[in-house]
C-alpha cells in the first residue's frame, strides 16, 4: 500500500493569494488525483496529475486556477491560485498504486480556509 | 454529477448495535468500494466488491452488491464509538478511469 505524505495540514489565506500543496509519495505511481471537498460534501476531482506531460481537468475546473506540476513519479503539487472565501474546502491527494479501478489511497488531506 | 446517492444522510446509533448504510449509482461499474473518513481528514479504504461478486466480509464489515438494482450496502455490525465518521462509496465504471463518490453518511455511535 501507498503512503502519501501531504501538506500543509491546513492553512488560513488571505483573499487573491496562492498557496500550493505537495504530495510525495513513498512509492512511484503513473497517475495522481487531486480531489477537493466542500464543507460537509463528497469528494469532486479537480484533475489527473501525470507525469510528463500536462495535467487533465474535469470539467469546471481550469489550470489558471489550479496548475498543478508532475515532476517525477513520487511528487506532485497543486496550487490554488487567486483564491477567494469560495476556495474554503479540504484538498486532497490520492494514488491507485496497484493499477486504475484499485483501492485509493489518500494523502491526511489540506483544509484551506479564505478569509 | 455524483455517480453515488447514499442514505441515510447522517445515522446515530448506539454502542453494540448495527449500522447500515446504502449507496445507489447510475451507470454501470467494475467495482464499488467504501471508504471512511474521520473528522475531514484522508479517506481510508475499508472494502472492493467487483461487479460479479454479490457480497463480500472485512472483519465486522459486510458490503452487498445488487447490480440489477444499481445499489449496494454496508453494514457494520456491533458498532464502537471509534466507527464514528463519515463513510462514502465510490464506484469505478466500466469504462471509465476514475473513482466517483457518494454523497457520505456521517455515523456516529454514542457511547
Amino acid at each position: 500500500s501507498a503512503v502519501i505524505s501531504q501538506k500543509p495540514s491546513r492553512d488560513i489565506c488571505q483573499r487573491g493569494t496562492s498557496l500550493t500543496i505537495q504530495c510525495q509519495v513513498d512509492s512511484q505511481v503513473t497517475m495522481m488525483f487531486w480531489y477537493r471537498q466542500q464543507p460537509g460534501q463528497s469528494l469532486t476531482l479537480i484533475a489527473t496529475a501525470n507525469q510528463g506531460s500536462e495535467a487533465t481537468y474535469e470539467s469546471g475546473f481550469v489550470i489558471d486556477k489550479f496548475p498543478i506540476s508532475r515532476p517525477n513519479l513520487t511528487f506532485s503539487t497543486l496550487t490554488v491560485s487567486n483564491m477567494s472565501p469560495e476556495d474554503s474546502s479540504i484538498y486532497l491527494c490520492s494514488v491507485e498504486d496497484r493499477g486504475l479501478g484499485t483501492e485509493a489511497f489518500f494523502g491526511q488531506g489540506t483544509r484551506l480556509t479564505v478569509v | 454529477s455524483q455517480q453515488g446517492e447514499e442514505d441515510p444522510q447522517a445515522l446515530s446509533i448506539q454502542e453494540g448495535e448495527n449500522a447500515t448504510m446504502n449507496c445507489s449509482y447510475k451507470t454501470s461499474i467494475n467495482n464499488l468500494q467504501w471508504y471512511r473518513q474521520n473528522s475531514g481528514r484522508g479517506l481510508v479504504h475499508l472494502i472492493l466488491i467487483r461487479s460479479n461478486e454479490r457480497e463480500k466480509h472485512s472483519g465486522r464489515l459486510r458490503v452487498t452488491l445488487d447490480t440489477s438494482k444499481k445499489s449496494s450496502s454496508l453494514l457494520i455490525t456491533a458498532s464502537r464509538a471509534a466507527d464514528t465518521a463519515s463513510y462514502f462509496c465510490a464506484t469505478y465504471s466500466a469504462s471509465g478511469s476514475r473513482l466517483t463518490f457518494g454523497e457520505g453518511t456521517q455515523l456516529t455511535v454514542n457511547p
